[in-house]
Formats: C-alpha cells, sequence, structure tokens
C-alpha cells in the first residue's frame, strides 16, 4: 500500500521556537509538495520540490523553508515559529506524469504555536 | 491565474438524499481535475479524476462527477448519502508544467443528517 507519512501527528511549540516537520514517501515520486490548509482558506502551497535538492516557492512560502536531501524525504522548517502558523500542515506527493498522477497525502501535522 | 471555485462552504442533507458539489475553476487549457475527501482528522483521499475522454467520471465510495467544458464546471454528485460520506469535499485542478501544481478551492463542508 502505497504511503506518505509524517512524523508528528499533533506538536505544540512556543514562539520563536524552530520547528522541523517531516515527511516520507514510498512509492519513489519525483514531485513532493508541503500544504498549509485552514478552515475556509483550503489548502494553500508552502513549497513543492521536482527533485532531490530542488525546491519552489509556492504561495505562501514567507516564514518557511524546505530540504530536500534525498528523493523519499521533503523536510518543512520553520526557522522561529509565531502563532500565526499555528495550522494543520499536509505533505503530498506525486508522479512526475501528470498523465498518470494524483496527490497523494499524508494525514497531516498540527501544529499549535503558543 | 487559474482559480478553483466551490461556492458551497457547508451543506446538509439527509441519509438516502441525493448530493451534488459545486465545482468551477477558471484555466485556459483543458485542465486535469480531481475530487478528493478528507474525513476529520485525516489527510485527503482521492475520490475520482478526469484527465480526458468520457465526461462522466465514476470513482470511489458510489461518487460521480461530470465534466462541462462550457460552464468550466466539474459538479460531483451521489445518488444516495450515506452517514459515512460526511466530510470536507475539495475540488482541484492541475498544470502540466513542471512540478505538476494543484489548485485546491476552499472545501464543502457535508453534513449528513439521519
Amino acid at each position: 500500500d502505497v504511503k506518505v507519512t509524517q512524523s508528528s501527528r499533533y506538536l505544540v511549540k512556543r514562539t520563536g521556537e524552530k520547528v522541523f516537520l517531516e515527511c516520507v514517501q514510498d512509492m519513489d515520486h519525483e514531485n513532493m509538495f508541503w500544504y498549509r490548509q485552514d478552515p475556509g482558506l483550503g489548502l494553500r502551497l508552502i513549497y513543492f520540490s521536482y527533485d532531490v535538492k530542488m525546491k519552489e516557492k509556492g504561495d505562501i512560502p514567507e516564514g518557511y523553508s524546505v530540504s530536500r536531501e534525498k528523493k523519499e524525504r521533503f523536510s518543512l522548517i520553520l526557522e522561529s515559529a509565531s502563532t500565526n502558523q499555528t495550522s494543520m500542515y499536509l505533505c503530498a506527493s506525486s508522479s512526475i506524469g501528470l498523465g498518470t498522477g494524483e496527490l497523494f497525502f499524508g494525514e497531516g501535522s498540527r501544529l499549535t504555536v503558543l | 491565474a487559474q482559480s478553483v471555485t466551490q461556492p458551497d462552504i457547508h451543506i446538509t442533507v439527509s441519509e438516502g438524499a441525493s448530493l451534488e458539489l459545486r465545482c468551477n475553476y477558471s484555466y485556459g487549457a483543458t485542465p486535469y481535475l480531481f475530487w478528493y475527501v478528507q474525513s476529520p482528522g485525516q489527510g485527503l483521499q482521492l475520490l475520482l479524476k478526469y484527465f480526458s475522454g468520457d465526461t462522466l467520471v465514476q470513482g470511489i465510495k458510489g461518487f460521480e462527477a461530470e465534466f462541462k467544458r462550457s460552464q468550466s464546471s466539474f459538479n460531483l454528485r451521489k445518488p444516495s448519502v450515506h452517514w459515512s460520506d460526511a466530510a470536507e469535499y475539495f475540488c482541484a485542478v492541475a498544470t502540466l508544467n513542471t512540478g505538476n501544481q494543484f489548485y485546491f478551492g476552499t472545501g464543502t463542508s457535508l453534513t449528513v443528517i439521519p
């Protein structure tokens, strides 16, 4: 069974802390994505990557960075967490060809910043 | 710019009644279209997708959707709703450029009453 695994389902951090959200996929997918989900706003793309060591900004990259050192792993980093980054974070992956592609999602990481 | 509109924020239906969730998109070329479902506290699961061919597509859990180019719509339907269908539903459009970016609507929350 294909899988996208997010390391932490629930996190509580303090303002100013550095936060790492880890995502691993076992489908050998080229593309990986980080989304943020907030009520009434749907899913907003933070960053995506279509290859190892490659990254592209999405719609809301401010305050975030990413790392993709291995094909299967895509990390989201909050350098200095703020309360407005309290949200649900969703990782997803897809194969390179849209003809066969769909997004496969992890179960999400709910982050609370106090 | 690409956009996806789900005009209904919340819908309530009785169990056994029919369901239609609306989705409109703005995109210049033939889009790749998707419907995802999210159960509480979970990631998103693909219900169905349209790439080309027959404009009426069948998905999992008894759902179907119809692509209407003239109306730029991709509405999701189910003839008889079950209590387990209560969830958040997201329509998405995908592009063909590198990274295969997906654009999501803001979602429609479905409540099913006995």
